[in-house]
């Protein structure tokens, strides 16, 4: 089965600074059409998720250009150029096989 | 706008249909994915269905258990819910994509449908 794992689990945060997420696969996957299927969640604190990035690196609409993704193969990496107040929450990575979704665990972002 | 349905309290071994309400966007142009949350298994991909019905993915954990459907017509997608388990308990969340279902999750979610088996 494939496992994602995310590090840190937990990122004390400084406004105005970057911020860094890690996300590790058990395995290399590239759907047929060539893609890498891999997206990053946001969750802030009371709401529903929200995708920010798919396809490793292609932003969400509405998503601020501050969040960049990266990566390739088995690790991956979400990125906050400028941490602001509402990044507060927890992220999820997640990777499709076979048009079946796994999430990472998550890693809480809260304010130092 | 999506809106979750049809949640509540069961029965081990019960059946529940979770429903999915759209407006304010062309139903018929996105896929719709279903995922979960709870406490202990955090979020849980468990089924998707594509824009036009044709086909539906699921889980493994919902494979032979779950039915996905929809409606276009109603601008809705159905999600029968048989053999409940205790470990099903989570707030069901649906979400739309316009890439096929169970590849990206979603861009946009519901507010979601709790949903608890017990005896």
């Amino acid at each position: 089965d494939l496992v994602m794992t995310q590090s840190p689990l937990f990122l004390p945060v400084t406004l105005g600074q970057p911020a860094s997420i890690s996300c590790r696969s058990s395995q290399s996957l590239v759907y047929s059409d060539g893609d890498t299927c891999f997206s990053w969640f946001q969750q802030r604190p009371g709401q529903s998720p929200r995708r920010l990035i798919y396809k490793v690196s292609n932003r969400d609409s509405g998503v601020p250009d501050r969040f960049s993704g990266s990566g390739s193969g088995t690790d991956f990496t979400l990125k906050i150029s400028r941490v602001e107040a509402e990044d507060v929450g927890v992220y999820y990575c997640a990777y499709a096989t076979h048009q079946s979704l796994t999430f990472g665990g998550g890693t809480r972002v809260e304010l130092k | 706008q999506l809106v979750e349905s049809g949640g509540g309290l069961v029965q081990p071994g019960g059946s529940l249909r979770l429903s999915c309400k759209a407006s304010g966007f062309t139903f018929s142009n996105y896929a719709i994915n279903w995922v979960r949350q709870s406490p202990p298994r955090g979020l849980e991909w468990i089924a998707g269905i594509s824009r036009l019905g044709d086909y539906a993915v699921y889980a493994d954990s919902a494979k032979g258990r779950f039915t996905l459907s929809r409606d276009n017509a109603r601008n809705t997608v159905y999600l029968q819910m048989d053999s409940l388990r205790v470990e099903d308990t989570a707030l069901y969340y649906c979400a739309k994509d316009v890439n096929p279902p169970g590849i990206y999750g979603g861009n946009f979610w519901g507010q979601g449908t709790l949903v608890t088996v017990s005896s």
